[in-house]
């Protein structure tokens, strides 16, 4: 079936760094591929999506390239913010509704 | 603007013990899903409901049951609950853009 495998976290940086979350699915067809994110104690908020090959998805300073080629889908920002420190979900949608999760990497933003 | 609502936030049961977990949406979804997080594991999805009057089983339905009352209102039943069914319960729902809306969630420990 359809999954999701993300890089193993936790992640910690210093404020003003570079983030890359790797995210890789395994799919048949060309599924659409979203970025959630979690902060501490709410539910998943959508962050960005990308619908078909070549897309990018962007949204607060992240951004995500749909990647048919490698089937691949990773979130990178310029430059991390406290504020940013959350869990991170990839997540591609099979069939019409339904979602399948990757892991989720926690991410911690040092000041 | 509530969103998607979940009731309670927290409960602990005892093996064996019922529970019904309680989820509304007043954004005139179609669908709605119940899903649960556990460590390291994402989210996984447990019942759907499309539209009013059908439900479907997700990843991991076995020991849930749910029932779509109305349009806005989606909820899970635990008939008996075991510890295995420990976890963070999240409710969701989608319209026609077909983007997943997350509740707050609900902690359940089973002892």
């Amino acid at each position: 079936g359809n999954s999701v495998t993300q890089m193993e976290g936790p992640v910690t940086l210093s404020e003003e760094a570079f983030l890359t979350i790797n995210c890789t699915y395994t799919a048949t067809g060309y599924p659409s591929l979203f970025w959630y994110v979690q902060y501490p104690g709410e539910g998943l908020q959508l962050l960005l999506k990308a619908t078909k090959a070549d897309d990018k998805g962007s949204n607060k300073g992240f951004e995500a390239t749909y990647r048919k080629e490698t089937t691949s889908f990773h979130l990178e920002k310029g430059s991390v913010q406290v504020s940013d420190s959350a869990v991170y979900f990839c997540a591609l949608r099979e069939g019409a509704q339904k979602l399948v999760f990757g892991q989720g990497t926690r991410l911690t933003i040092n000041p | 603007n509530a969103g998607v609502t979940q009731t309670p936030k927290f409960q602990v049961l005892k093996t064996g013990q019922s529970m019904t977990l309680q989820c509304a949406q007043d954004m005139n979804h179609n669908s709605m899903y119940w899903y649960r997080q556990d460590p390291g594991m994402g989210l996984r999805l447990i019942y759907y409901s499309a539209s009013e009057g059908t439900t479907d089983k997700g990843e991991v339905p076995n020991g849930y049951n749910v029932s779509r009352l109305n349009k806005r209102e989606f909820s899970l039943r635990l008939e008996s609950a075991a510890p295995s069914q420990t976890s963070v319960y999240f409710c969701a729902s989608s319209g026609a853009k077909n983007i997943q809306y997350f509740g707050a969630g609900t902690r359940l420990s089973v002892l």
